[in-house]
């Protein structure tokens, strides 16, 4: 079965220092994964996805990611953050499974960034 | 803009009223969901239309009612709800069932 877990629930940084939120994935199959961010009371953003191509995938804002197998880790990374990046962010990993597909959401990281 | 709108942003309602929440997408997309979310929980999966079909309903209970008129279009009428069920209410929709999400901005509601 397919599940992902956000190893921290609250993050905190200091303005201009990097940022690393950490998610690790379990899956039979060659994973899709994502990273989402919210903004109070706002929808979910999607940051940035992977899908089996480059394992170092570019998103929104100066967010990347790298896709490690061996490790079946799915890190979200930024080498400054912005006052403007505190959020919350959500990893989720697509399960396959027969005619339906399912996204499955890890339970979230809340990033807050100190000036 | 993610071209996934929900009306009304906040909603306030007594455990008698009756209300909906409306969801509407412009992206073309054959799949549409309502997810429910609350404080310090995790993101619930509510319900799964594809092609206006309902394919999911995750053991919610019946004072929500879904309906999905056409693709394009989602509600869910409350009715009789409990204190309980105040959260951020969330439509999304992709372009088929499993693919990447595209979510509205919810709605906020509190039920007194």
């Amino acid at each position: 079965a397919q599940s992902v877990t956000q190893l921290d629930s609250h993050v905190s940084v200091s303005e201009g220092t990097p940022v690393l939120l950490r998610c690790n994935y379990s899956s039979s199959y060659s994973p899709s994964l994502f990273w989402y961010v919210q903004h109070p009371n706002k929808g979910l953003q999607l940051l940035l996805k992977y899908t089996s191509a480059a394992t170092l995938v570019k998103g929104i804002n100066g967010f990347e990611a790298e896709f490690k197998k061996s490790e079946t880790s799915f890190h979200l990374t930024k080498p400054s953050a912005h006052m403007s990046d505190a959020a919350e962010y959500f990893c989720v990993v697509i399960a396959y499974g027969g005619a339906t597909n399912k996204l499955i959401f890890g339970t979230g990281t809340l990033l807050a960034v100190q000036p | 803009e993610t071209g996934v709108t929900q009306t009304p942003r906040h909603l306030v309602m007594g455990m008698t009223n009756k209300k909906s929440l409306k969801c509407e997408q412009h992206l073309g997309h054959n799949a549409m969901y309502w997810y429910k979310q609350s404080a310090k929980k995790p993101l619930e999966l509510m319900f799964v239309y594809n092609f206006k079909e309902q394919t999911e309903n995750n053991s919610v209970p019946s004072r929500f009612s879904p309906e999905c008129p056409n693709s394009s279009h989602l509600f869910l009428h409350l009715h009789t709800l409990q204190p309980e069920d105040s959260a951020l209410y969330l439509c999304a929709s992709s372009q088929d069932l499993g693919k990447q999400l595209f979510f509205g901005s919810g709605t906020q509601l509190s039920v007194l």
